[in-house]
């Protein structure tokens, strides 16, 4: 059985500031860990992923996530925000042989002018 | 390259009737999926299929059926809809062995009234 979890449903921060999303997995098995971003109204879409090669992942628009199997986390970071970043970001797990993903619940990123 | 498209956008039902969504790619991926994305509860996998001809059941499995008669094509149905239903569906598909790596359409908004 694989679980996904993010921390905080709503996160704020200004334009400029450090970009945090929490997430934390559960998994029988290696996981495959990736992150999606869906703009308002608008289907997913893969920021980045994880599939045990290096475990700083960089993606898209700026964003990497650091998968640390000790912690069972894989965070989403942006040094900086923009106000386009403002969106809705889902951590998702997969079993690598099952061909299924978990999605969390979704965090959703405000940036303030 | 259309990618994935889903077909209608907005339907409004009243309960009991019944009604078909049609997901569609022309990327020629093996793995389809249906979701469906409800307020705080990011998505939960309806049903998926790994190849044409083969459906299974994902987590939220009850009250819908699906068919992948062509590679191309995966079906949602609803046989008497519910006000539970009631939801964004979301139509994905990818690589057997890219299952991370999945390819969103730009949903469905369903009302059940």
């Amino acid at each position: 059985a694989q679980s996904v979890t993010q921390l905080g449903s709503h996160v704020s921060v200004s334009e400029g500031a450090l970009v945090l999303l929490r997430c934390n997995y559960s998994s029988s098995v290696p996981p495959y860990l990736f992150w999606y971003v869906q703009y308002p109204n608008q289907g997913l879409q893969l920021l980045l992923k994880y599939t045990s090669a290096a475990t700083l992942v960089k993606g898209i628009n700026g964003f990497e996530a650091e998968f640390k199997k000790s912690e069972t986390s894989f965070h989403l970071t942006k040094p900086s925000a923009h106000m386009s970043d403002a969106a809705e970001y889902f951590c998702a797990v997969s079993d690598r042989n099952a061909g299924k993903s978990t999605f969390g619940d979704g965090t959703t990123l405000t940036v303030k002018p | 390259n259309a990618g994935v498209t889903q077909t209608p956008k907005f339907r409004v039902l009243k309960t009991g009737q019944s009604m078909t969504l049609l997901c569609a790619q022309d990327m020629n991926h093996e793995y389809m999926y249906w979701y469906r994305q409800d307020p705080g509860m990011g998505l939960r996998l309806i049903h998926y299929s790994v190849g044409e001809g083969t459906t299974a059941k994902g987590e939220v499995p009850d009250g819908y059926n699906v068919s992948r008669l062509k590679k191309q094509n995966f079906l949602l149905g609803l046989e008497s809809a519910a006000p539970s239903q009631t939801s964004v569906y979301f139509c994905a598909s990818s690589y057997p062995n890219r299952v991370y790596e999945q390819y969103f359409g730009p949903g469905t908004r369903l009302t059940v009234t």
